[in-house]
């Protein structure tokens, strides 16, 4: 999936505890995008961020999530005391920056979050 | 609510038959794009179109955006089991931002 890394690819948590997932955008790329897929389902959309910057995150849950892209280091989202509804497969994508017209997104492979 | 709403969500045919499964919305996208995903995957591009009314083929799979660019379609041509798979539309919006449709789970059996 053209060198978007997320890590790790499945994380087993208890309830209450913090999930931390790690996205590596493509080299170059500065726009970063996270997406939720339940099982069966599409992919919805959490939050765009840019370095430094959360452009839209309308997708995110009011409490407990958070989302970041500091100026050096992958991005990160977090969930803090995660509940058995959190569990579902975490997709990160990124993007050039400045491109619009024609824009490409390239998604990692997936974190699988399972809370027990 | 969806911005982009897939058509079916669920679709089930024999090897040999052809299926188009769509992609709607009230927007305007700058460009839409489609992605197969399989299952523990992530999704994978297969095209991404641009002007309205284009038309790009893929082999058996022919993608074609709307003339106001608010749609599109997928048609597939004499499925394959290898065809199988969760297809998505996503449309990027003038400010760079993207969003997913919920999918059309296609299964050819074989």
């Amino acid at each position: 999936n053209a060198g978007v890394m997320q890590n790790p690819r499945h994380l087993v948590r208890r309830r209450g505890q913090e999930a931390r997932l790690r996205c590596s955008p493509m080299k170059g790329h500065s726009h970063v995008y996270w997406y939720r897929q339940l099982p069966e389902e599409g992919l919805k959309f959490m939050v765009y961020l840019q370095k430094e910057n959360i452009i839209d995150e309308s997708g995110m849950p009011k409490e407990r999530f958070s989302a970041e892209f500091p100026k050096e280091g992958p991005s990160i989202l977090r969930i803090q005391q995660v509940v058995r509804g959190d569990s579902a497969a975490y997709f990160c994508a990124s993007s050039p920056l400045g491109q619009n017209f024609g824009n490409t997104i390239y998604f990692g492979e997936g974190s699988w979050l399972t809370v027990v | 609510t969806q911005l982009l709403e897939q058509s079916p969500q669920f679709l089930s045919i024999q090897e040999g038959e052809n299926l188009t499964v769509y992609c709607n919305s009230s927007s305007v996208f700058s460009s839409l794009q489609w992605y197969r995903q399989e299952p523990g995957e992530g999704p994978v591009l297969l095209v991404t179109v641009v002007t309205g009314g284009e038309v790009k083929k893929l082999k058996r799979l022919t993608f074609q955006f709307g003339d106001a660019r608010k749609d599109s379609s997928l048609h597939i041509t004499a499925a394959q089991p290898g065809d199988t798979g969760l297809y998505l539309c996503a449309g990027v919006l003038e400010n760079n931002d993207m969003r997913f449709g919920a999918g059309t789970r296609l299964t050819v059996k074989p």
